[in-house]
């Protein structure tokens, strides 16, 4: 069974630097086609795809966010992180990762997702 | 970046009859060496992740039921619902993967008439 877990803090102070960690079960992120992206949702709003990691070490990022994102994975920790700097109360959220390319290795739709973990930021 | 833009914004369909919901790329996202359109339907209900619906455009994820069906291809696809049930009532988006920033569409919310 495939399961991928959201988790960091429910609360950051605007300038400051967001890191969350996707830790997942059921796959290995060294598998060919594989990725984990991150999605994220303001409260209310609609979906925004942020970037995804493959297999490879490859990355993507959105444009409009690319200068504040890193993603790193630890496959041997089955760990994806994402790091956001200089937050913003805009940032607030609920950010979700997922899953792409495990029934296909260009299927990057994304088949299985997180709970997703809730994000304010505010001073 | 390619925009996606669904139509309408919010629908309201009586329980049992058809639901269409409309989703146009700004590009085509039919790569034509393997003649796939790189479009997915997600369903998203109150205070749960989204799910999969389909994929490929047309391709219903394992488990959906029959009564969903995607359709379309290069920049003007379609997510029918054959007849609606109490449990359909989300918000649905469609997504391009077609080229990186794989984008959503805004949302499509689907309430029962």
């Amino acid at each position: 069974q495939i399961t991928l877990k959201e988790s960091g803090p429910t609360l950051v102070k605007p300038t400051q630097t967001l890191t969350l960690t996707c830790t997942f079960s059921g796959f290995s992120l060294s598998t060919t086609g594989v990725g984990v992206g991150w999605i994220r949702q303001p409260p209310g709003k609609a979906l925004e795809w942020l970037g995804l990691i493959y297999w490879d070490d490859d990355k993507r990022y959105s444009p409009s966010l690319k200068s504040r994102l890193t993603i790193t994975k630890d496959t041997s920790k089955n760990q994806v992180v994402l790091t956001m700097t200089n937050v913003d109360p805009v940032d607030t959220a609920t950010y979700y990762c997922a899953l792409v390319g495990i029934a296909a290795p260009d299927l990057d739709a994304f088949d299985i997702w997180g709970h997703g973990t809730m994000v304010t930021v505010s001073s | 970046d390619i925009v996606v833009t669904q139509s309408p914004d919010s629908l309201a369909v009586s329980l049992g009859e058809r639901a269409t919901i409309n989703c146009k790329s700004s590009q085509s996202v039919l790569y034509s060496s393997n003649n796939k359109n790189y479009l997915a339907w997600y369903q998203q209900k109150p205070g749960q992740p989204p799910k999969l619906l389909i994929y490929w455009a047309s391709t219903r994820e394992s488990g959906v039921p029959d009564r969903f069906s995607g359709s379309g291809s290069g920049t003007d696809f379609t997510l029918t619902i054959s007849s609606l049930q109490a449990e359909d009532v989300a918000v649905y988006y469609c997504q391009q993967y077609y080229i990186t920033p794989y984008s959503f569409g805004q949302g499509t919310k689907l309430e029962i008439k």
